[in-house]
């Protein structure tokens, strides 16, 4: 049980363009989902966290404007990253968390974006 | 506020040799401790956590962590190696019985790289 799935696994998407990364919980209903960069050979970097049916929360410094959160249903949130540039390139990972009172987050796969 | 530090971004042990990883915690209220393992280009894996009770917990592929208080510690051991061990490690803390959006969030160590020689 708990297993997040990410799609796509890879991407390669044109300067200026958009794109954008689901996160699904595959077998339980995620009330908050996490959205993680991760640069390479460095730690994972919390971007916001979505409620499901509210507005994301960022962390300080990331372009909420840039990266587009969306957590319309229990099981599917969404991270668009907006006029992508090649500093946006990275590995992009989200986590779920269940019910109200459950502390554990799973996380999913992961999302290779290489903008060129 | 909650940090985490982990003594070396290398470690690297003969297959059969003792597996020890560092984590210190810095926490102003309770803490819930995570080991999680990457292996590469993929997503993380939960080894084990603390949260109540016994200090000593085990988790998976033979991991097992020791909660100290007094050092403010979270070290990783596992007695063998094994070649399917390499791969990186996370230490993670969120604080307990938090509320509001501090909820739940993750704070991650730096990583340590493990490297199983035959």
């Amino acid at each position: 049980g708990a297993v997040v799935s990410q799609h796509p696994s890879r991407v390669i998407c044109k300067s200026g363009t958009s794109v954008k990364i689901e996160c699904r919980s595959l077998d339980f209903q995620a009330t908050t989902m996490f959205w993680y960069r991760q640069f390479p050979k460095k730690s994972l970097m919390l971007m916001a966290t979505s409620n499901e049916g509210s507005k994301a929360t960022y962390e300080q410094g990331v372009e909420k404007d840039k990266f587009l959160i969306n957590h319309a249903s229990l099981t599917l949130s969404t991270l668009t990253v907006t006029s992508a540039h090649p500093e946006d390139s990275s590995f992009y990972i989200c986590s779920a968390r269940g019910a109200s009172g459950t502390y554990e987050q799973y996380f999913g796969p992961g999302t290779r974006l290489t903008v060129t | 506020a909650q940090s985490v530090t982990q003594l070396g971004s290398h470690v690297s042990v003969s297959e059969g040799a003792l597996v020890l990883l560092r984590c210190n915690y810095s926490s102003s209220v309770p803490p819930y401790l995570f080991w999680y393992v990457q292996y590469p280009n993929q997503g993380l894996q939960l080894l084990l956590k603390y949260t109540t009770g016994a200090t000593l917990v085990k988790g998976i592929n033979g991991f097992e962590a020791e909660f100290k208080k007094s050092e403010t510690s979270f070290h990783l051991t596992k007695p063998s190696a094994h070649m399917s061990d390499a791969a990186e490690y996370f230490c993670a803390v969120t604080p307990a019985n938090a509320g509001g959006t501090s909820y739940g969030k993750l704070t991650f160590g730096q990583g340590t790289i493990l490297t199983v020689h035959p």
